[in-house]
């Protein structure tokens, strides 16, 4: 079973808005991790953020965690068209890493 | 550094067959996993290993196996090919299971 579950699956906005997508998870957890995915590609490591952590910045990206909530938010600031991807979020168990299912960013130029 | 290679990129298999996906990293990351991927499901962990010599299962491990007889490569096994094996399959390789995860660039399996 899937540990992270992403909020929304699609998203679609204008090139220039900031595109927020959000994760979900179950069980406790020791660090996060944003990955995105380009059609057809490997996953690349966006931000990981520790579970003492509550904010997390790199370049264009910001990450939240709220632990109490077990969720976290990607916020992705100024988006290009070079954005458009699939993110997903992983969560580290025992000895697994378990992604969600994705959300799918759409940016129109 | 190549990071995470994976052959083939594309395969196409008769139900029954069987045939081996090989991934090989050059970072000695200690943790190596394949996932698929599949529309609409995410990744779905296949097997792991936290190090040479040690396997384990993930959340989707039947018709496939695995072995880790050094720490650069994790080949998985496909023993008798089933249509339910159509899929992208990933290859990652971290340093330990929290660390940020270094990924192949998939081999598109269809099983006919």
């Amino acid at each position: 079973s899937q540990q992270g579950e992403e909020d929304p699956q699609a998203l679609s906005i204008q090139e220039g808005e900031n595109a927020t997508m959000n994760c979900s998870y179950k069980t406790s957890i020791n660090n996060l991790q944003w990955y995105r995915q380009n059609s057809g590609r490997g996953l690349v490591h966006l931000i990981l953020i520790r579970s003492n952590e509550r904010e997390k910045h790199s370049g264009r990206l910001r990450v939240t965690l709220d632990t109490s909530k077990k969720s976290s938010s990607l916020l992705i600031t100024a988006s290009r068209a070079a954005d458009t991807a699939s993110y997903f979020c992983a969560t580290d168990g025992y000895s697994t890493l378990t992604f969600g299912k994705g959300t799918m960013l759409l940016v129109s130029p | 550094n190549a990071g995470v290679t994976q052959t083939p990129k594309f395969q196409v298999l008769k139900t029954g067959q069987s045939m081996t996906l090989q991934c090989a990293q050059d970072m000695n990351h200690e943790y190596m996993s394949w996932y698929r991927q599949d529309p609409g499901m995410g990744l779905r962990l296949i097997h792991y290993s936290v190090g040479a010599g040690i396997t384990d299962q993930g959340e989707v491990p039947n018709g496939y196996n695995v072995s880790r007889s050094t720490t650069e490569d994790f080949p998985l096994r496909l023993l008798s090919a089933a249509p339910s094996q159509t899929s992208v399959y990933f290859c990652a390789s971290s340093r330990v299971v929290g660390d940020t995860q270094y990924f192949g660039p998939g081999t598109r399996l269809t099983v006919l």
